[in-house]
């Protein structure tokens, strides 16, 4: 079975500094990554994903992440906080044929001003 | 307008009683989900479907049930609410063909009483 592992269910990050957001998988066969986020009282929006190919994907609003096989991992970064991130963020797992998203646990990120 | 909508949006509701969620899609995908969100817990799929005659049971489907009307709509049952299933439901479609990505309803937030 697919999952994946998200540490630290709340990130308090400083406006203007680095946010970085761990993600760690596990899968037999070579995994489709996903970030979504989560505003406050809105649906699950998709951020990045990595299928195939290049292993740094951009996203929107100022966001990548990095496929490392060798780590099993997909860390999401933005190098400038901004109050407009505060959200919380979702990293998931599948493969082909699979379609079933595994999702980590979330983290809850706070930007101080 | 949105591609994935949900009704109602708000439910309070008490013990024992019968209550469904229902889900309309207007991006023309075959699969559709239903997710429930709890806080720390992330999102855990309850039912999926890959067309109007295919229903599966994800991992915590007890306690619930669905019905695929149709192609766009994907309802999910409470036959009698328990206090434990207070939580964000979420409604999700995908198309394997695009990447396997999900996309989600703005979601229903269900207090059982």
């Amino acid at each position: 079975a697919q999952s994946v592992t998200q540490l630290g269910s709340h990130v308090s990050v400083s406006e203007g500094a680095l946010v970085l957001l761990r993600c760690n998988y596990s899968s037999s066969v070579p995994p489709y990554l996903f970030w979504y986020v989560q505003y406050p009282n809105q649906g699950l929006q998709l951020l990045l994903k990595y299928t195939t190919g290049a292993t740094l994907v951009k996203g929107i609003n100022g966001f990548e992440a990095e496929f490392k096989k060798s780590e099993t991992s997909f860390h999401l970064t933005k190098p400038s906080a901004h109050m407009s991130d505060a959200a919380e963020y979702f990293c998931a797992v599948t493969s082909y044929g699979n379609n079933r998203l595994a999702f980590g646990k979330g983290n809850q990120v706070v930007v101080i001003p | 307008d949105a591609d994935v909508t949900q009704t109602p949006r708000n439910r309070i509701t008490k013990t024992g009683k019968r209550i469904m969620l229902e889900c309309s899609q207007t991006k023309g995908h075959d699969r559709m989900y239903w997710y429930r969100q709890d806080p720390g817990l992330g999102l855990r799929l309850i039912y999926y479907s890959f067309d109007v005659k295919d229903i599966n049971k994800g991992e915590i489907s007890d306690g619930y049930s669905v019905s695929r009307q149709a192609q766009a709509k994907f309802s999910l049952s409470l036959e009698s609410a328990i206090p434990n299933q207070t939580a964000l439901y979420f409604c999700a479609t995908s198309d394997p063909l695009a990447g396997y990505t999900q996309y989600f309803g703005p979601g229903t937030r269900l207090t059982v009483l």
